[in-house]
């Protein structure tokens, strides 16, 4: 079953504008990671959020984290063409090795 | 480094066949994963393996069999193919703790007819 649920399923913006995507989770977690996906490729790991932290920066991404309400958001700021992709929210638990699930994504347009 | 690397990039088989798909990775990742991806369903589990020699089931791993006998690959095989198990397949390598996420090969495209 999905663990994390982003929101929206898709998102179209202009070029320069910021995108957020958000992602809701059922149980508890070690961390939270957040991959891209270009159209036909393989998920590429963008940055990575450990359940004792609330904020991390990575270059023009901006991740939250908020553990009592389970949820987290990336933002892409100044979003460039090349940003078109999907995004997908991962989590992992914590009790030993814990593999991670995916959430279905959120699907992100950045036109010219 | 070659990263994850995973063969054949496209496949169709008939109903019935068996095929293994592959998987090597040359960072000395512990930890070693495949997942399916069907439209709109995001990633969903099939095994995993946490060190050469332990395997275990994920979510969907119904109709799938894997084996770790080097850390470096991890295949998994299809014992009867059926359409339901056409899908992209990825395979992902992490070192144990992940502290650095994971890393995902660029996949299989298989098709069942």
């Amino acid at each position: 079953s999905q663990q994390g649920e982003e929101d929206p399923q898709a998102l179209s913006i202009q070029e320069g504008e910021n995108a957020t995507m958000n992602c809701s989770y059922k149980t508890s977690i070690n961390n939270l990671q957040w991959y891209r996906q270009n159209s036909g490729r393989g998920l590429v790991h963008l940055i990575l959020i450990r359940s004792n932290e609330r904020e991390k920066h990575s270059g023009r991404l901006r991740v939250t984290l908020d553990t009592s309400k389970k949820s987290s958001s990336l933002l892409i700021t100044a979003s460039r063409a090349a940003d078109t992709a999907s995004y997908f929210c991962a989590t992992e638990g914590n009790s030993g090795y814990s593999t991670l699930t995916f959430g279905k994504g959120t699907m992100l347009l950045v036109s010219p | 480094n070659a990263g994850v690397t995973q063969t054949p990039k496209f496949q169709v088989l008939k109903t019935g066949q068996s095929m293994t798909l592959q998987c090597a990775q040359d960072m000395n990742h512990e930890y070693m994963s495949w997942y399916r991806q069907d439209p709109g369903m995001g990633l969903r589990l099939i095994h995993y393996s946490v060190g050469a020699g332990i395997t275990d089931q994920g979510e969907v791993p119904n109709g799938y069999n894997v084996s770790r006998s080097t850390t470096e690959d991890f295949p998994l095989r299809l014992l009867s193919a059926a359409p339901s198990q056409t899908s992209v397949y990825f395979c992902a390598s992490s070192k144990q703790g992940g502290g650095n996420g994971y890393t995902f090969g660029s996949g299989t495209r298989l098709t069942v007819v």
